[in-house]
């Protein structure tokens, strides 16, 4: 069946430098691509979409970028803190009605003074 | 704004008993959703709702019910509680013209024993 997957469960970085979060996508109708950011005891909390005709998506602080070739998607996080800190979920979302997301199993991204 | 609301946050209960999981949001959202998040898992949508008096199987349906009566409010329903539903719920709202960005509520922690 169509999937969301996760190269890595654990990612450490050092204050101030850049993480990069991989996911990896089966589903090629996904209209976007989305990164969710869940902090330990909370619900998950957007950061970031890109459109399917997109490549490349910038925010603050944050850039996704998307690889239809491979079927891959990235976050960049510039500058990472301590309030990075948490599990990042990438997730996709077929078209269609109820606006419906597929979410990955997510990547731990520790944050080390 | 209170965003979207979950009651409990968190609950025991003994196999075969029943309760209905409470989600309430106050940001005039058109859909609503309900997921589990098993351990070191992504979400799994169980539930999705595009409108008051409009309801639709997730990818977990079995085990659960729900309705939509208004456009606040969202309960999910457990009849007879088993192991397997033992997970973390969370109720989710978003608008129907921004619709990769949903709001998740804190989240219900239950466990059936």
């Amino acid at each position: 069946g169509e999937s969301v997957g996760l190269h890595l469960p654990t990612l450490s970085v050092q204050e101030g430098d850049n993480s990069i979060i991989n996911c990896a996508y089966s589903n090629s109708a996904s209209d976007y691509f989305i990164w969710y950011k869940q902090e330990s005891g909370k619900g998950p909390q957007f950061i970031i979409d890109i459109r399917s005709n997109m490549d490349k998506r910038q925010g603050q602080r944050v850039t996704v970028l998307l690889n239809k070739t491979v079927k891959h998607l990235s976050l960049q996080i510039a500058a990472t803190q301590p309030g990075d800190s948490a599990v990042y979920f990438c997730a996709e979302k077929v078209g269609g009605g109820g606006n419906k997301l597929t979410f990955g199993t997510g990547t731990q991204l520790k944050v080390e003074l | 704004n209170a965003g979207v609301t979950q009651t409990p946050k968190f609950r025991i209960l003994k196999i075969g008993q029943s309760m209905t999981l409470q989600c309430t949001q106050d940001m005039n959202h058109n859909y609503m959703y309900w997921y589990r998040q098993d351990p070191g898992m992504g979400l799994k949508l169980i539930y999705y709702s595009v409108g008051a008096g409009i309801t639709d199987k997730g990818e977990v349906p079995n085990g659960y019910n729900v309705s939509r009566s208004t456009t606040e409010d969202f309960p999910l329903r457990l009849e007879l509680a088993a192991p397997s539903q033992t997970s973390v719920y969370f109720c989710a709202s978003s608008l129907r013209d921004r619709n990769t960005e949903a709001f998740f509520g804190q989240g219900t922690r239950l466990t059936v024993v």
